[in-house]
């Protein structure tokens, strides 16, 4: 079965403290994503890699950061964590798509944080 | 403009009866479109995928796609209280690799 490990299933952080949430995958995937999920906005994509040290922006990167120097693992970094990033954040991860990708991402089981 | 857009429910049905979800999309050059089941707490899965016009069955679910219409949906026969669940609907656009979400539908289905 594929695995893809989150770090932290939850935590809490202070406004302007730096916050990394980790994400290692165990099945040699070329791509991996950075989700956040908020009531009533679905799953908005952060970053993505498609493969080491390659990055790309999703929708919404502003105030994030992502390092991925292992193909196993995706890092998503918060340099100074505000309120508004609380939020659930789902790391996946995907074979490499052809035109007609079958899509399956798997996902991670979510770290909630919360920024006071 | 959202990429895909949802109603987001609740959609409620009875035991039983079939359960229609539903999905537009913006970009017409959306490959490929895909339904996934997120049980509350928990990560979502999939369910389901289509790339091509019409029906695709596999058990008790059909997608349904049409490109001119730009729409996509779930039906979902027979409907259980197991089925309970926030359905995302997600397409990936002219970048093979990168995946849209809509909101979800949450659907109860009631014993």
């Amino acid at each position: 079965d594929v695995k893809v490990t989150q770090s932290s299933r939850y935590l809490v952080k202070r406004t302007g403290e730096k916050v990394f949430l980790e994400c290692v995958q165990d099945m040699d995937h070329e791509n991996m994503f950075w989700y956040r999920q908020d009531p009533g906005l679905g799953l908005r994509l952060i970053y993505f890699s498609y493969d080491v040290k390659m990055k790309e922006k999703g929708d919404i990167p502003e105030g994030y950061s992502v390092s991925r120097e292992k193909k196993e693992r995706f890092s998503l970094i918060l340099e100074s964590a505000s309120t508004n990033q609380t939020s659930m954040y789902l790391c996946a991860s995907n074979l490499q798509g052809a035109q007609f990708n079958t899509g399956e991402l798997f996902f991670g089981e979510g770290s909630r944080l919360t920024v006071l | 403009q959202k990429e895909v857009e949802q109603n987001s429910g609740p959609l409620s049905v009875p035991e039983g009866a079939i359960a229609s979800l539903n999905c537009t999309y913006s970009d017409r050059g959306s490959q490929s479109f895909f339904w996934y089941r997120q049980y509350s707490g928990k990560s979502p899965e999939l369910i389901m995928f289509i790339y091509s016009n019409g029906d695709k069955e596999d058990g008790r679910f059909t997608a349904q796609l049409n490109k001119a219409s730009q729409y996509v949906s779930l039906l979902i026969r027979d409907s259980q209280p197991s089925d309970s669940a926030t359905y995302l609907c997600a397409v990936n656009g002219r970048n093979f690799n990168k995946f849209y979400f809509g909101s979800g539908t949450k659907l109860n289905v009631k014993p």
